[in-house]
């Protein structure tokens, strides 16, 4: 088990540009949440996934943001045309949910992509 | 919509003392699950404890204890002997059944006085 990781760990960017991050959860998670934390604030739910299925979207992702699990895995999740309110730190979690639908599970974080829009 | 309101934006306490961090929710499920969450200044979020709404007993961890006020909705962490590796942020946090989002509170941010 070596956690959930996140690359980069740090993005500078200039508005307009298009940024994309990556999340590889804990290897037999099946479910993958996205998260934006702004300073000073809790995080916020962005989108979530079970296994490549997006089973929810926040009405904070805007139609600039866009995110995939294409196999089941790792997680992609892309900014196009970003802003300068984009500035955040992006979270990623996951956790596993059964077959039966069992809810016992914690959602593990990753140490999360930090994007600094110009 | 269900909200987690954390009051204390800063709390201090001296090393090997008890501190206790309130969190109240609002929420209209009978089942749910809370969570109490540390961010260190390395930012990576660690869960500390977590309670389920259907038992009544207080979830504890070590030195990490709660108070668990289901009719009042109110969620307490208490810290005991406190260490100066305690201090982070520490947000509280919700979820309905089935693994769902987490709702979290706007945090906390403990400091340790040694």
């Amino acid at each position: 088990d070596t956690g959930v990781s996140q690359d980069p760990r740090h993005k500078i960017t200039k508005r307009g540009q298009n940024v994309t991050f990556r999340c590889d959860p804990i290897s037999e998670h099946n479910r993958l949440y996205w998260y934006r934390q702004t300073l000073g604030q809790g995080p916020e739910f962005l989108t979530y996934f079970q296994n490549e299925a997006q089973l929810e979207k926040s009405r904070l992702l805007s139609d600039r943001f866009s995110a995939e699990r294409p196999k089941g895995s790792f997680s992609t999740l892309e900014i196009q045309r970003t802003e300068q309110g984009d500035s955040a730190m992006y979270l990623c979690a996951s956790s596993f949910l059964d077959g039966q639908g069992k809810d016992t599970d914690t959602q593990y974080f990753g140490p999360g992509t930090r994007l600094t829009v110009l | 919509a269900q909200t987690v309101t954390q009051s204390q934006p800063e709390m201090s306490v001296q090393e090997a003392e008890t501190v206790t961090l309130s969190c109240t929710y609002d929420t209209s499920e009978s089942d749910y699950y809370l969570f109490w969450y540390k961010q260190p200044p390395s930012r990576q979020m660690i869960l500390v404890i977590r309670q389920e709404a259907y038992k009544q007993q207080n979830a504890t961890e070590n030195r990490f204890s709660v108070n668990f006020q289901k009719a009042a909705k109110s969620f307490s962490l208490k810290i005991s002997d406190s260490q100066l590796g305690d201090a982070a942020m520490y947000f509280c946090a919700y979820r309905r059944l089935g693994n769902t989002p987490l709702v979290f509170g706007k945090g906390t941010r403990l400091s340790v006085i040694a």
